[in-house]
């Protein structure tokens, strides 16, 4: 059974930072791309971010560039999120998420919310 | 940057079908898949690759692309299929979401 299990997230002032992680098991972790997609409370999905599976290509949504950085340790089967500059705006449920075929994602985590105010 | 426009919500009567539309600059050309998200769930992929299903999504959740518009369709629609629905296409090293829209089984 695929399990993505997201920790991390907490209540966070401005300009602070946080560092996301996912555990996944049930599959094989190093084969597969990975992404972090968040939910703003009550809106809608946005992807964050997606990491190739040998970290050779990484891609940013564009208010996030340059404040947050993606990637995994295929020897832990983890994946994380380091969050710098956080904003009021990056307030959302962040989930894990696996890359599915043709572009879709195939299993979800069930989420950590990252709440940035003072 | 890409958008995905999808109406804001769509009501069904129990056994009646539902459709969704997903609107996108040549969205055709790109595949387009669909997900379930319940209230306090996770998404759940119903549609990938424009028409296919995943292992254990009914077999009353359908989907088609082309031109600059993908439709969901929900056929014999029933009260476990009231949530929110979002379209999803890869555009330029980006996953783009569409708006999202809120199905209500009335």
């Amino acid at each position: 059974e695929v399990r993505l299990v997201e920790s991390g997230g907490g209540l966070v002032r401005p300009g602070g930072s946080l560092r996301l992680s996912c555990a996944a098991s049930g599959f094989t972790f190093s084969s597969y791309s990975m992404n972090w997609v968040r939910q703003a409370p009550g809106k809608g999905l946005e992807w964050v971010s997606s990491i190739i599976t040998s970290n050779t290509y990484i891609y940013y949504v564009d208010s996030v560039k340059g404040r947050f950085t993606i990637s995994r340790d295929n020897a832990k089967n983890s994946l994380y999120l380091q969050m710098n500059s956080l904003r009021a705006e990056d307030t959302a449920l962040y989930y894990c998420a696996r890359v599915g075929y043709y572009d879709s994602i195939d299993y979800w985590g069930q989420g950590t919310l990252v709440t940035v105010s003072s | 940057s890409y958008e995905l426009t999808q109406p804001p919500s769509v009501s069904v009567s129990p056994g009646q079908t539902a459709s969704i539309t997903c609107s996108g600059d040549k969205l055709g050309d790109k595949y387009a898949s669909w997900y379930q998200q319940k209230p306090g769930q996770s998404p759940v992929l119903v549609i990938y690759q424009d028409t296919k299903r995943p292992s254990g999504i009914p077999e009353r959740f359908s989907g088609s692309n082309s031109g600059n518009t993908a439709t969901l369709t929900i056929s014999g629609t029933q009260a476990m299929d009231e949530a929110d629905y979002y379209c999803q296409a890869w555009d330029n090293s980006a996953y783009v979401f569409g708006t999202g829209t809120k199905v209500t089984v009335l």
